[in-house]
């Protein structure tokens, strides 16, 4: 069974500063791989998805990226903001529809 | 289009009793997904559908455990009897087989007394 796992489980870091985001996978035979927002009683958001063929994936201040012969990925935030703050969610899909998904880590961005 | 719609947005019941949690895809997605979230074990797929078909439901806990897709506009989460261990956010998910991104809905936080 897929195991995803996440590190840190929390972070706390001041405004402006860039920060990497951790995940890591079991089974390198995936599918894709994605990264979810997640805020305060709220739903999941989609933020970046990278297939298996890619390396990584760009959007805005955010950059995902995929090694998958070593089963880890990054979410590399930059010049980060208070709005940023949320918890931040892996999920890897084996089969290209199901996800599982990391237990998340909690970002605080402080002004 | 108004997302994934769940409801309630939350539920308070006493143990023993049956709940049922309710969930309305995106028009025109095909695979729609039912997942719970504690703090103890994250996010746990339960059970996923087709074109209103059950693919797989290995991730049901157990039993107590029903889900159906009556149509493609509809689908249930049903718990008889719930019990505290059962105390979850539960969210609903859909996706096009066409495309990639998953839309989640807000959830449903469900508290068992």
């Amino acid at each position: 069974k897929q195991e995803v796992t996440q590190i840190p489980a929390a972070l706390s870091v001041p405004e402006g500063e860039n920060l990497v985001l951790n995940c890591s996978f079991t089974d390198s035979a995936i599918y894709n791989l994605q990264w979810f927002r997640q805020d305060p009683g709220k739903g999941l958001t989609s933020l970046l998805l990278i297939q298996s063929s890619q390396r990584e994936q760009t959007s805005g201040r955010l950059n995902a990226s995929l090694d998958k012969s070593s089963g880890r990925s990054t979410l590399y935030i930059a010049a980060s903001q208070p709005g940023d703050s949320a918890t931040y969610l892996c999920a890897v899909s084996d089969s290209g529809y199901a996800l599982n998904f990391g237990k998340g880590t909690s970002l605080l961005v402080t002004p | 289009d108004a997302g994934v719609i769940q409801s309630p947005r939350h539920e308070v019941t006493e143990m023993g009793q049956e709940v049922t949690l309710r969930c309305k895809p995106i028009s025109g997605h095909d695979y729609l997904f039912w997942y719970r979230q504690t703090m103890m074990r994250g996010l746990e797929l339960l059970i996923y559908f087709n074109n209103n078909v059950p693919i797989d439901d290995s991730g049901m806990p157990e039993d107590r455990f029903s889900a159906k897709m009556p149509n493609a506009s509809f689908s249930t989460l049903k718990i008889q009897p719930s019990e505290p261990r059962d105390s979850a956010v539960y969210f609903c998910a859909s996706r096009f087989s066409g495309g990639y991104g998953y839309t989640f809905g807000s959830g449903t936080r469900l508290t068992v007394v």
